[in-house]
């Protein structure tokens, strides 16, 4: 049983478009997250959710909606797709809030062209 | 807010040990947590550390000093599946999420 799982993994789309990804957790857990990993392999902190209410909205395009209908699902939308939009995302999930040990999902590798 | 230092590359062989280390810059500090992230994979919880010393788990470590804000995580009897990027982590101020390191790309060859 995989503990997260995202739906794509792969995406490639064009400027412009919209967009989703999926993410679900079978850990029990609290809290989900999205990160973004750029091709440097940064990575940095987007949303994180908890018990289904948005705790953090870091300094993102208000292009980018998270939506969490359920503890276990953390979904992503991505409206009018830039070309900076392409990186590597990651939705993770933690049993509680303040845990340093989060669990992440495989990513979603989004190319936009 | 939270900054993190770490060196980017670090090369080594089968059988040594290697250091990664990591100062921070924090308002507020929780601990130190270290993830391992292999090529094409997600990055993986490795250790946490709170207080002060050094945890041990099988082949790696992890050490922290806070009045040095200062840590690191130290592997040993390295293997090549050990070739991978390390990121020290610390929570934001608010302990509400991770802010990661550049990360560390460990490279060895046998």
């Amino acid at each position: 049983d995989t503990a997260v799982s995202q739906t794509p993994k792969y995406l490639v789309t064009q400027m412009g478009n919209d967009k989703s990804i999926k993410c679900e957790q079978n850990l029990g857990h609290d809290t989900m997250y999205w990160y973004k990993q750029d091709s440097k392999k940064f990575l940095k902190i987007m949303f994180s959710y908890n018990n289904k209410e948005l705790i953090i909205n870091e300094t993102v395009p208000n292009r980018f909606s998270p939506k969490s209908p359920d503890k276990a699902h953390l979904n992503l939308h991505i409206n009018s797709l830039e070309l900076g939009d392409s990186a590597v995302y990651f939705c993770a999930s933690s049993q509680v809030l303040e845990a340093d040990e989060q669990y992440f999902g495989p990513g979603t590798r989004l190319t936009v062209t | 807010g939270q900054s993190l230092e770490q060196p980017s590359e670090v090369t080594a062989v089968e059988g040594a040990i290697v250091q990664i280390n990591c100062t921070y810059q924090t308002s507020g500090f929780y601990g130190l947590s270290w993830y391992q992230q292999h090529d094409g994979g997600a990055p993986t919880f490795l250790s946490y550390n709170a207080l002060d010393g050094l945890e041990e788990t099988g082949r790696f470590s992890s050490f922290l000093s806070r009045s040095d804000s200062y840590g690191y995580l130290l592997l040993q009897e390295l293997q090549m599946k050990d070739s991978a990027s390390y990121f020290c982590a610390v929570a934001n101020q608010a302990g509400t999420a991770l802010i990661f390191g550049k990360g560390t790309t460990l490279s060895v060859s046998s």
